[in-house]
């Protein structure tokens, strides 16, 4: 069972205008999570973070939003751009976890493409 | 070199075939991951590294067999594997705090492994 869910596999945007990214997860000991974005022959990079104890994060363009609630959380980027076109992964991990290295769940990803 | 790196960037092999997976990491981290990517899946955790002892195994074939020589490096010997274990498999690191887990992982460019 997925824990951590992308339900769009991709999204188009134009260029200039907002991405939205969604992921839900259904895990509710879940209380961090992160989105990274991967570009073709390379590995994942890491973006933004938030922590369950906020509801929203801001890089830059880029802006996570968390509904605890909801269990869902958002990527906002704004303005898009074509360099932005990539896929882009949620994950999420436990605060709590036992152990002393950190364990991340993550969603099937959603690809990006912004157009000119 | 810098981050961390992956060789080889590519492999096919036969079910019968003896191969390694090599990972260095030149960030200073403590921690090292194995994840495997299937198509269409989320990145699978395989293997978790802290402090050069494994603390994670989740539930891994015996033909897939990790090796953590040090801080810096981390191997997956592959022995008698099936089509079906044919994805990328991707190694991370992270800086492990203790209490204050470092969640931020960061991913190598991946071995594409083909098994025929």
């Amino acid at each position: 069972d997925q824990q951590v869910k992308q339900n769009s596999p991709s999204l188009s945007v134009q260029e200039g205008r907002i991405s939205i990214l969604n992921c839900d997860y259904t895990n509710s000991m879940f209380d961090y999570f992160l989105w990274y974005k991967k570009y073709p022959a390379e590995g994942p990079t890491f973006l933004i973070s938030i922590s369950s104890i906020k509801d929203k994060n801001e890089d830059g363009r880029f802006t996570v939003f968390l509904n605890k609630s909801a269990k869902h959380l958002s990527l906002h980027i704004v303005p898009s751009q074509p360099g932005d076109s990539a896929v882009y992964f949620c994950a999420a991990s436990e605060w709590a976890n036992t152990g002393t290295a950190s364990k991340l769940t993550f969603g099937t990803g959603t690809r990006l493409q912004v157009t000119l | 070199e810098t981050g961390v790196t992956q060789t080889p960037r590519h492999l096919v092999m036969g079910m019968t075939n003896k191969k390694s997976l090599k990972c260095e990491q030149h960030l200073g981290h403590n921690a090292m991951y194995w994840y495997k990517q299937s198509a269409k899946k989320p990145l699978e955790l395989m293997f978790v590294y802290s402090l050069e002892e494994r603390v994670e195994n989740n539930s891994v074939p015996s033909r897939f067999s990790p090796e953590c020589p040090n801080s810096s490096h981390l191997f997956l010997h592959l022995h008698t594997l099936q089509p079906e274990d044919s994805a990328l498999y991707l190694c991370a690191s992270s800086q492990e705090l203790g209490i204050l887990k470092g969640y931020e992982q960061y991913f190598g460019p991946g071995t594409r492994l083909t098994v025929t």
